[in-house]
């Protein structure tokens, strides 16, 4: 089992829809869960970042944690072309705070 | 704020040369950094990270080795590379803040060709 299970996809939505892309986390002790967009040939870039269960709004963005379960997801409303790109999960498990657990990333495509 | 900056973004370099890939942090200091490599298709790869001047971790055993000669800069280097060393380097570094703090930020990465 990998630490960090994501869907490769390619997921693909409609403009305007809601895009939900999902992970899942193998490590219980894991508390810090972070989403990263990455467009092709360029490096990854912080969407979001949650630590407690529930939800976690940021403008279009809503990620969502449920620890019980071990997964975490994001949610992106209003898809937009731009929106296209690889979202990669990533978990760290305090205290130690230097491995940080790469999912292999969810294709995303929108389209126009 | 804070930035990271790494140099080159891209290099196509033969088999057996030496590799140096530079990368440096503004803005913060005594920060953690990294090296990580993504090959196509595959997920992050940590190779190395330090918590402090001189002080290197090695994740896996390979061609490469790191340094950091200063609070902010982390190099990673080769001295005779191989064709399997190919991928996308990213540097990056994060904060040991609270647990709300400890978020990785990534450099623009850097593209290595090995032929």
């Amino acid at each position: 089992q990998k630490e960090v299970e994501q869907n490769s996809g390619p997921l693909s939505v409609p403009e305007g829809a809601i895009a939900s892309l999902n992970c899942t986390y193998s490590d219980r002790g894991s508390q810090s869960f972070f989403w990263y967009r990455q467009y092709s040939g360029k490096s990854p870039e912080l969407i979001m970042s949650i630590y407690s269960n529930g939800d976690k709004e940021d403008g279009r963005f809503t990620a969502q944690l449920n620890k019980a379960s071990q997964y975490v997801s994001l949610l992106i409303r209003d898809s937009q072309p731009s929106d296209s790109a690889t979202y990669l999960c990533a978990v760290n498990r305090m205290p130690r705070t230097y491995k940080y657990i790469f999912g292999t990333g969810t294709r995303l495509k929108v389209l126009a | 704020s804070q930035t990271i900056h790494q140099w080159p973004a891209t290099l196509v370099q033969p088999v057996g040369s030496p590799l140096s890939l530079e990368c440096t942090v503004e803005g913060t200091s005594n920060p953690n950094l990294y090296w990580y490599r993504q090959a196509a298709g595959r997920g992050l790869q940590l190779l190395f990270y330090s918590v402090g001047i001189g002080q290197i971790s090695s994740e896996v055993p390979q061609n490469l080795s790191a340094s950091r000669p200063q609070d902010r800069q982390f190099i990673l280097s080769s001295k005779k590379l191989l064709l399997s060393d190919s991928g996308f380097y990213l540097c990056a570094f994060s904060r040991d803040r609270a647990l709300s703090g400890n978020t990785i930020y990534f450099g623009e990465g850097s593209w290595l060709t090995v032929v």
